[in-house]
């Protein structure tokens, strides 16, 4: 079956570094999206990686491993605004897009 | 630019009524998707068109869901007749040039089934 694991929750300070992990289990792999969801409103776009490594863009940086079925987004520098669920999405060999529940992070000052 | 417009942005219906939404997609993208998000819940997707054409209905309960997308622009997803379950939120989003692309979603409609 098709799968995609994160953790539900955590807690992170304002200023700090925080790591939220992503494992998948898909039909064929096609790349994997992060996006961003505020409460009450739709996702938006974060990043998307098809090769292994590191991408950085501004405070945000997502990484892939295709051989450990693993990715893991990198917020830096964390603002009280960046409280909001990040769903880790895998696109199969269908090209359908199996999105994890998300992981909602929570900012305290 | 606009985004993707979706209406309305709330339905409360009762159980065995029938529900529509619609969706007009930021010009220009040809594929459309429409999800369902339960709380707590990633989105599913439930059907995906490029231009007209629906090319993944598979998630899509076809005993009462349904969606067409004449001209391959604007959409429209139907519920008949609603159930209890199908309490959640539906999302539209667009893409240009396919599924490696990011996908730009409306605000969504959220139903509740009484």
């Amino acid at each position: 079956g098709q799968n995609i694991d994160q953790p539900t929750e955590m807690t992170a300070t304002e200023g700090a570094i925080v790591q939220i992990n992503c494992t998948y289990q898909t039909s064929g792999f096609n790349g994997l999206f992060w996006y961003q969801q505020h409460a009450g409103e739709a996702p938006t776009f974060l990043s998307y990686n098809v090769l292994d490594g590191l991408e950085e863009k501004g405070r945000f940086s997502s990484f892939l491993s295709r051989s450990k079925g693993y990715s893991y987004l990198l917020l830096k520098e964390l603002q009280m605004k960046d409280s909001a669920s990040y769903h880790c999405a895998a696109l199969d060999s269908y090209y359908q897009l199996i999105w994890g529940a998300g992981t909602k992070l929570i900012i305290k000052p | 630019e606009a985004g993707v417009v979706q209406s309305p942005r709330y339905k409360i219906i009762e159980k065995k009524q029938p529900v529509a939404f619609w969706c007009n997609p930021i010009s220009g993208h040809n594929t459309l998707y429409w999800y369902r998000q339960n709380l707590g819940q990633g989105p599913e997707l439930l059907i995906r068109y490029e231009n007209e054409e629906a090319v993944d209905d598979s998630q899509l309960p076809k005993d009462r869901f349904s969606a067409e997308r004449l001209k391959g622009v604007d959409s429209t997803l139907k519920i008949q007749p609603a159930e209890l379950g199908d309490s959640a939120v539906y999302l539209c989003a667009s893409s240009s040039g396919g599924p490696y692309n990011e996908q730009f979603f409306g605000p969504g409609t959220r139903l509740t089934v009484l």
